[in-house]
């Protein structure tokens, strides 16, 4: 079957940096996204990774090795404001994004 | 100017009852979804339209019907809800052509209880 795996929960000091895993097992691959929703709200496109390497945008950053089925978001300078739920996902072979459960991402003071 | 707007915000209604949730993006997109997102926090995708043509058809069931009037709207209508259609559901549009991230827009969802 398809699927995804990241942890359920992290915990991070305000202003420090914390790196959520993914990793996916899927019939075919298109790319590997990650997607940021708080409590209450709707999910938000982050990122986007087709390719192996780095992409950084801003304070956040999005890793992807393709040989290794295996991505992860990099969160730096850690806000209050971070605190959210972060999914990633990829595109298989058909239209449809394949996610993952999610990961809870608690910032203390 | 909302990208991807959903109505109502907010659904209570009893058991049994049908009821519609209504989708609108106005970004041209040409692929419109629909997921429902439980308590837990998981996203299930149940349905998506490519230019108003059914694409994505997961395993929900056949109290939920989706229609798409045109590209720009994908309603969802449930018949006899149940205490287990309690959740937010969730559209979101997309560009599938063309290339590029393939991100999703979502909607502000639609808290839905049935009591």
């Amino acid at each position: 079957g398809q699927s995804l795996e990241q942890p359920s929960e992290v915990t991070a000091v305000e202003g420090a940096i914390v790196q959520i895993n993914c990793t996916y097992q899927t019939s075919g691959f298109y790319g590997l996204s990650w997607y940021q929703q708080h409590d209450g709200g709707a999910p938000t496109f982050l990122s986007y990774n087709a390719l192996d390497g780095l992409e950084e945008t801003g304070r956040f950053s999005s890793f992807l090795s393709r040989s290794d089925s295996y991505g992860y978001l990099l969160l730096q300078e850690l806000q209050m404001k971070d605190s959210a739920s972060y999914f990633c996902a990829v595109r298989g072979s058909n239209y449809q994004l394949i996610w993952g459960a999610g990961t809870k991402l608690i910032i203390k003071p | 100017d909302t990208a991807v707007s959903q109505t109502p915000k907010y659904l209570v209604t009893q058991m049994g009852n049908d009821k519609s949730i209504k989708c609108e993006q106005n970004l041209g997109h040409d692929t419109m979804y629909w997921y429902k997102q439980d308590s837990k926090k998981f996203l299930k995708i149940m349905f998506s339209y490519n230019n108003k043509e059914l694409i994505i058809n997961e395993t929900v069931p056949n109290r939920f019907s989706p229609k798409s009037p045109d590209k720009a709207h994908l309603n969802l209508h449930i018949n006899s809800l149940e205490l287990g259609d309690s959740a937010v559901y969730f559209c979101a549009s997309s560009q599938l052509t063309g290339g590029g991230s393939y991100e999703q827009y979502f909607g502000p969802g639609t808290r839905l209880t049935v009591t």
